[in-house]
């Protein structure tokens, strides 16, 4: 079944813990992308990759790190998470000319 | 500075009659149009895309209508289920064969509630 997994689905921490949400897709997609939803605000991109060791900053970047080493895998990192990163966050892969799928969603809470 | 807007957050139509949401963008580079419907606790799915070489598009009950001169476009949804109650999304892209051709920019969308 063609899919993006994300895990965890819900985290809870505290400020400044580092943190790492995993994203994988079985689909050989070589675009990857992470965004955040907040109410009020919808879906804005933080990060993404059109293919492997090839990344780019969305639209809200600040406090989040990404890497790209294989095809299949995007994780996003948060160095030193603060209650303003306490989100919705989905990751989402596309080939060109082709929707983005999404994943089912992590909610993070941070204290 | 918002380039999609979806300007009614919420909409509420009755079970079997017609639900419009609309949208409006303001980068003349979208080329392609897309609306994503999105259940709590889940990610947003794909419903219903629109290249602007067209001007309507149309899969089962749903319906897409762009209007470029206007740079608007709505989806209508006929006859409204119970199950078609989600936030919908309505997301562009466009621009070079590079990042523009996969970037989504996403309205905040508009949560439609169907009563039975």
């Amino acid at each position: 079944e063609a899919q993006v997994t994300q895990n965890p689905r819900y985290l809870i921490t505290v400020t400044g813990k580092k943190l790492t949400v995993t994203c994988s897709q079985n689909m050989n997609h070589e675009y990857m992308s992470w965004y955040r939803q907040d109410p009020g605000l919808g879906l804005r991109q933080i990060y993404y990759s059109m293919n492997v060791e090839v990344t780019d900053k969305g639209d809200v970047p600040e406090g989040y790190k990404v890497s790209r080493k294989e095809k299949r895998n995007f994780p996003l990192i948060l160095e030193s998470p603060s209650p303003n990163q306490t989100s919705l966050y989905f990751c989402a892969s596309s080939s060109l000319g082709e929707t983005q799928y999404f994943g089912p969603g992590t909610r993070l809470l941070v204290l | 500075d918002q380039q999609v807007k979806q300007n009614s957050p919420s909409l509420s139509v009755q079970e079997g009659r017609i639900s419009i949401l609309n949208c409006d963008y303001t980068n003349s580079m979208f080329d392609y149009f897309l609306w994503y419907k999105k259940y709590p606790a889940e990610g947003p799915t794909f419903l219903i895309s629109i290249s602007s070489i067209k001007d309507k598009n149309e899969d089962g009950r749903f319906t897409v209508f762009l209007n470029k001169s206007a740079k608007h476009l709505s989806l209508h949804i006929v006859p409204s289920q119970p199950g078609d109650s989600a936030v919908y999304f309505c997301a562009a892209s466009g621009g070079d064969s590079g990042a523009g051709s996969y970037q989504l920019t996403f309205g905040k969308g508009t949560k439609l509630s169907v009563i039975p």
